[in-house]
């Protein structure tokens, strides 16, 4: 499995877009990029996953460059319910796609 | 709103004791995961099912955890006897055959608190 890095924290206001960047610099040609959100006292959740360029959804977008070596999530407008941990994870989804968590980076959205 | 269920929500036992968690996966799903999170480890797979057949339990302690599925409706983690160390959230997960095989999402239960005096 790939391995992936992201930072450990950021924070930000309400309203505000929000841009985490994960770094797979061994991704492989057949892994997609998946994103989770987790809350507090509550099992992930599958957000957005892509495989290249972007992707678009009701809660986020996905921006993959060219080479594939990192992907950006982007929330808009954060809210106070935006606050959670995300985690970014690479695999093959034809290999039951078993993810591997690592320590994600924990949003906090401030009033 | 089909929802993946785990039960018990809470639990709180003494060493040496055994634990049996129950997951119950959404109908028609065919891939059932166990994880554990721990604030040291964060999420870890201990294993998972494809068909209720068990393809990878490498991340289980084979000495003391065991993971069933009985039959398509239930999957059980048990550990005996348990240990401090095993206290953690234990969450189940499953995953729906893949119409599309580029897309693949796991759909997580609530957790189960596991506390091991």
């Amino acid at each position: 499995l790939a391995k992936t890095t992201q930072p450990i924290s950021m924070d930000s206001y309400e309203g505000q877009e929000v841009n985490i960047t994960c770094s797979h610099n061994n991704i492989a040609t057949n892994d997609y990029i998946t994103w989770y959100q987790q809350f507090p006292s509550q099992g992930p959740r599958f957000i957005i996953q892509g495989y290249k360029t972007k992707v678009t959804n009701e809660v986020a977008s996905l921006f993959i460059p060219a080479d594939r070596k990192s992907s950006t999530l982007s929330l808009p407008r954060v809210s106070l319910s935006d606050t959670a941990v995300y985690y970014c994870l690479v695999g093959d989804p034809s290999n039951d796609y078993k993810l591997s968590f690592g320590a994600g980076t924990t949003v906090t959205v401030r009033a | 709103d089909a929802r993946v269920t785990q039960t018990p929500r809470h639990k709180v036992t003494e060493m040496g004791q055994e634990v049996t968690m129950r997951c119950q996966p959404i109908l028609g799903h065919n891939t059932v995961f166990w994880y554990r999170q721990t604030m040291m480890q964060g999420l870890e797979l201990l294993a998972y099912f494809r068909n209720r057949a068990p393809l990878d339990d490498s991340g289980m302690p084979k000495d003391r955890f065991s993971a069933e599925m009985p039959d398509a409706t239930l999957a059980t983690l048990k550990i005996q006897p348990s240990e401090p160390r095993d206290s953690a959230v234990y969450f189940c997960a499953s995953g729906p055959d893949r119409v599309i095989p580029s897309y693949n999402e796991q759909f997580f239960g609530p957790g189960t608190r596991l506390t091991v005096l």
